[in-house]
């Protein structure tokens, strides 16, 4: 069965600093990869997606993600975070393929503080 | 509609009673998946609709859940004789259908947060 690790419950940035929010899946077979952001009181929202094509996956908001098989790693970069960014942020791995399942496994969350 | 939306946003009730959530799905999407957010965690998925028929409910944790969808859009979950701990975040989504696997984008309602108490 597939599974998410996201490293750090909390993380804290100062404004304009680096974002990097860590993100582990484990999965049989090559997965697909989603990131979601929620705000306070909202829904979830999509930030980027991979689902095999370039590795390097590009988002809203200025957000990007990396897909590393060797390392089973979709972490998510920001390079200047801004006081807008503060949210919680969910990784999300995709059912394999040929079980036809379409339900998404979340990781746990990592809420991400920015600091003016 | 514009997004999926849910009702109510908020419920209370007390240990016991039976209670009934509703998700209305943005226009053409035929998925449509119910999952559950406790306080401080990650989403669990609950069941997921194609069209108006349900192939995974491996999710539901109890028989005192079950969902059902209209018409391939409107659906409603319900939970019987609630206990405290099915307080949670109640999240609908939709999302259209492909057949090369789950890569289609969720798109999440706001939720409906339960209290049982």
């Amino acid at each position: 069965a597939q599974s998410v690790t996201q490293l750090g419950s909390h993380v804290s940035v100062s404004e304009g600093a680096l974002v990097l929010l860590r993100c582990n899946y484990s999965s049989s077979v090559p997965p697909y990869l989603f990131w979601y952001v929620q705000y306070p009181n909202q829904g979830l929202q999509l930030l980027l997606k991979y689902t095999s094509a370039a590795t390097l996956v590009k988002g809203i908001n200025g957000f990007e993600a990396e897909f590393k098989k060797s390392e089973t790693s979709f972490h998510l970069t920001k390079p200047s975070a801004h006081m807008s960014d503060a949210a919680e942020y969910f990784c999300a791995v995709s059912a394999p393929m040929d079980t036809g399942r379409r339900a998404l496994t979340f990781g746990s969350g990592t809420r991400l503080q920015v600091q003016p | 509609g514009a997004g999926v939306s849910q009702s109510p946003s908020n419920k209370v009730t007390e240990k016991g009673k039976d209670v009934e959530l509703r998700c209305d799905p943005i226009s053409g999407h035929t998925a449509l998946y119910w999952y559950r957010q406790r306080l401080g965690q990650g989403l669990e998925f609950l069941i997921y609709f194609q069209g108006n028929s349900a192939p995974d409910k491996s999710g539901l944790p109890s028989d005192r859940f079950s969902a059902e969808r209209t018409g391939e859009s409107v659906s409603t979950l319900t939970i019987q004789r609630t206990q405290q701990e099915d307080s949670a975040v109640y999240l609908c989504a939709s999302s259209l259908f492909s057949s090369g696997g789950a890569r289609e984008t969720q798109y999440f309602g706001p939720g409906t947060r339960l209290l049982v108490l």
